[in-house]
């Protein structure tokens, strides 16, 4: 069966440091995968989109990576921010038309 | 950035009554939405694929008679859960697609609807 699989413990970082998550997938062959953030209550909002044909992709202090390979995709956030306390969400493009399939996300809680 | 307004943000309703969710890109058109659902600590379902002028595409195992989408305006999407039960409390989200023209557009989300059926 179709699995997106995301840590469910939560990470907790000291500020300053860097935060690593990781989505692994089964029996998919996305074309995209993006990154989310969603905070409590709220939808999730874009980060980043990284192309089957892409090994990584940078965006001010967020970095992500694709193994297509590996079916693995790891996400970044340097020098991190008690504002970046959030659950991070892995979500895989079904079609390439944006049926996108989520990981159930990655909370993150950076320690001042 | 573009702004994709969800309404409203929060609704309780009895058991058997219909809730009408609406979804609006303010600032830009969207030929397409999709409306997930997202119950706690759980990962957003796609329930389905919103058209314009066109009926919706349901993901398997969702009840598109429970569930009514209509897209009738490149701007406003809305889901209707008929007759609400206890069991269809849940978290429901939609989101807008912004044409880029790259293919693998990014999705922009509406703030959410808490729904609680009492």
């Amino acid at each position: 069966s179709q699995k997106i699989e995301q840590n469910s413990e939560a990470l907790n970082i000291q500020e300053g440091k860097t935060a690593t998550l990781t989505c692994n997938y089964t029996n998919y062959s996305p074309a995209y995968l993006q990154w989310y953030r969603q905070d409590p209550g709220r939808g999730p909002v874009f980060l980043l989109l990284i192309r089957e044909n892409e090994k990584e992709k940078r965006k001010e202090r967020l970095k992500v990576t694709f193994d297509t390979t590996l079916k693995q995709s790891l996400f970044h956030i340097t020098a991190s921010q008690p504002a970046d306390s959030a659950t991070y969400l892995c979500a895989l493009d079904l079609d390439g038309n944006n049926r996108l399939a989520f990981g159930k996300g990655n909370q993150v809680v950076v320690i001042p | 950035g573009a702004v994709v307004s969800q309404h409203p943000s929060w609704v309780i309703c009895k058991s058997g009554t219909s809730v009408k969710i609406e979804c609006r890109s303010l600032d830009f058109q969207a030929t397409t939405m999709f409306w997930y659902r997202q119950f706690p600590k759980q990962s957003l379902m796609l329930m389905a694929t919103s058209n314009e002028g066109s009926k919706a595409t349901y993901e398997q195992g969702v009840e598109k008679d429970k569930f009514l989408i209509n897209h009738a305006s490149l701007t406003l999407s809305t889901l209707t859960v008929t007759s609400a039960h206890p069991e269809d409390s849940s978290f429901y989200i939609c989101s807008a697609r912004e044409a880029t023209g790259q293919g693998g557009e990014k999705l922009f989300f509406g703030s959410g609807t808490q729904l609680s059926v009492l």
